[in-house]
């Protein structure tokens, strides 16, 4: 499939080892926010979401962390495996309106 | 998987001509959004269409037209094709009006030549 992560930011991640991605958000109307996973030639698949009033959210190996205060969003993964190398996208929802603004986007690569 | 299908997986049109894309949405979702995704970036919002009505658009011109049928499925349709649409074009599906948990399809990769 076709390479999703041209000339984006990249992390090396050995193994077992945990990741930790950011992301930095614009709006401060926005009051929701996705985490996603983006393989080459696939979609984006949803990993986690969390609200403006939250500020931690736990998944499945998976925790999402909300700054409200610097707009900042970051997504922790505990023990990186081979299949979680993707490309990772934030999204956020301003407002109640009905679209999803995603960021750039982060490559991790996991090393084995 | 999400449910969420689309198809055809790939096309290569000219400049100028037309193209259609199709996407059926996960069950029990009756809206469906649209993205384009460009080599290396985000998904950028085109439109979302709820109850068979566009409910937003994004800043795209008005060549990019869709529709949304009966049973939720939906088109995009874009009219006298540029080089610049060649991307990836990305359906989502979700509940209500909102655009809370959106899942998407494996999109359909457009080339314009």
């Amino acid at each position: 499939g076709e390479s999703v992560g041209l000339h984006l930011p990249t992390l090396s991640v050995q193994e077992g080892d945990n990741s930790i991605i950011n992301c930095a958000y614009s709006n401060s109307a926005s009051d929701y926010f996705i985490w996603y996973k983006q393989e080459s030639g696939k979609g984006p698949q949803f990993i986690i979401d969390i609200r403006s009033n939250m500020d931690k959210r736990q998944g499945q190996r998976v925790t999402v962390l909300l700054n409200k205060t610097v707009k900042h969003l970051s997504l922790q993964i505990a023990a990186t495996q081979p299949g979680d190398s993707a490309v990772y996208f934030c999204a956020e929802n301003i407002g109640g309106n009905n679209r999803l603004a995603f960021g750039k986007g982060n490559q991790v690569v996991v090393i084995p | 998987e999400t449910g969420v299908t689309q198809s055809p997986t790939h096309l290569i049109k000219t400049r100028g001509q037309q193209v259609t894309l199709r996407c059926s949405s996960q069950s029990g979702h009756n809206t469906v959004s649209w993205y384009q995704q460009a080599l290396g970036q985000g998904p950028q919002f085109i439109f979302q269409y709820y109850r068979e009505e566009e409910n937003g658009r994004g800043n795209f011109p008005p060549r990019f037209s869709g529709l949304q049928f009966p049973n939720y499925s939906s088109e995009l349709n874009v009219n006298a094709l540029e080089l610049d649409d060649s991307a990836l074009y990305l359906c989502a599906s979700s509940w209500g009006d909102r655009s809370y948990e959106q899942y998407f399809g494996p999109g359909t990769r457009l080339t314009v030549t």
